[in-house]
């Protein structure tokens, strides 16, 4: 079966630190690979999108990377400060498919200043 | 105002009862998603649509009906709520990318609470 695995446990970091999140992928041949940033009790918002020929994308603090060998994303923030806390959900796009995202269960980052 | 519009916000409502969740956009996009999200399970999709015309049903759509009135409006149905269909429900938007790729625009969500 198709699996999106992010880690369910949640990450604590000191302000200033690096975050790093992960979302694992099996059985998917993804086009392209989404990560959003959900606050409590909101909708999720657009971070990034990577696609399955782009080893890597930076936006800001934002650093994304896309392994379809490992079957891994990696989402950086550098320099994190609190306000970065939240959760950080991946959502991949099946190539060949309509392109809808199915999403992980998502990584809760906290920043502790 | 906000470019994705859920109504209501919050609702409890009672085993049987029948309830409509409504969505509104002005992005102008012509596909629009209802989403479920329940703790530790994520968002799950219930039903898609490309166009007015165009309605699919998604992961988890038993028990949910939808309707496109129009390019702006996509209303969810849950024609005899159950508890289990306690959760947080999300309406989104996206454009078509033709390289692929659409981020998806969500609405700032839809509580539903069945007793």
């Amino acid at each position: 079966s198709q699996k999106i695995e992010q880690n369910s446990e949640a990450l604590n970091i000191q302000e200033g630190k690096t975050a790093t999140l992960t979302c694992n992928y099996t059985n998917y041949s993804p086009a392209y690979l989404q990560w959003y940033r959900q606050d409590p009790g909101r909708g999720p918002v657009f971070l990034l999108l990577i696609r399955e020929n782009e080893k890597e994308k930076r936006k800001e603090r934002l650093k994304v990377t896309f392994d379809t060998t490992l079957k891994q994303s990696l989402f950086h923030i550098t320099a994190s400060q609190p306000a970065d806390s939240a959760t950080y959900l991946c959502a991949l796009c099946i190539s060949g498919g309509s392109y809808i995202p199915t999403f992980g269960r998502g990584t809760s980052l906290i920043v502790h200043p | 105002d906000a470019d994705v519009t859920q109504t209501p916000r919050n609702r409890i409502t009672k085993t049987g009862k029948r309830i409509m969740l409504e969505c509104s956009q002005t992005k102008g996009h012509d596909r629009m998603y209802w989403y479920r999200q329940d703790p530790g399970l994520g968002l799950r999709l219930i039903y898609y649509s490309f166009d007015v015309k165009d309605i699919n049903k998604g992961e988890i759509s038993d028990g949910y009906s939808v309707s496109r009135q129009a390019q702006a409006k996509f209303s969810l149905s849950l024609e005899s709520a159950i508890p289990n269909q306690t959760a947080l429900y999300f309406c989104a938007t996206s454009d078509l990318d033709r390289a692929g790729g659409g981020e998806l625009f969500f609405g700032e969500g839809s509580r539903l609470t069945v007793l």
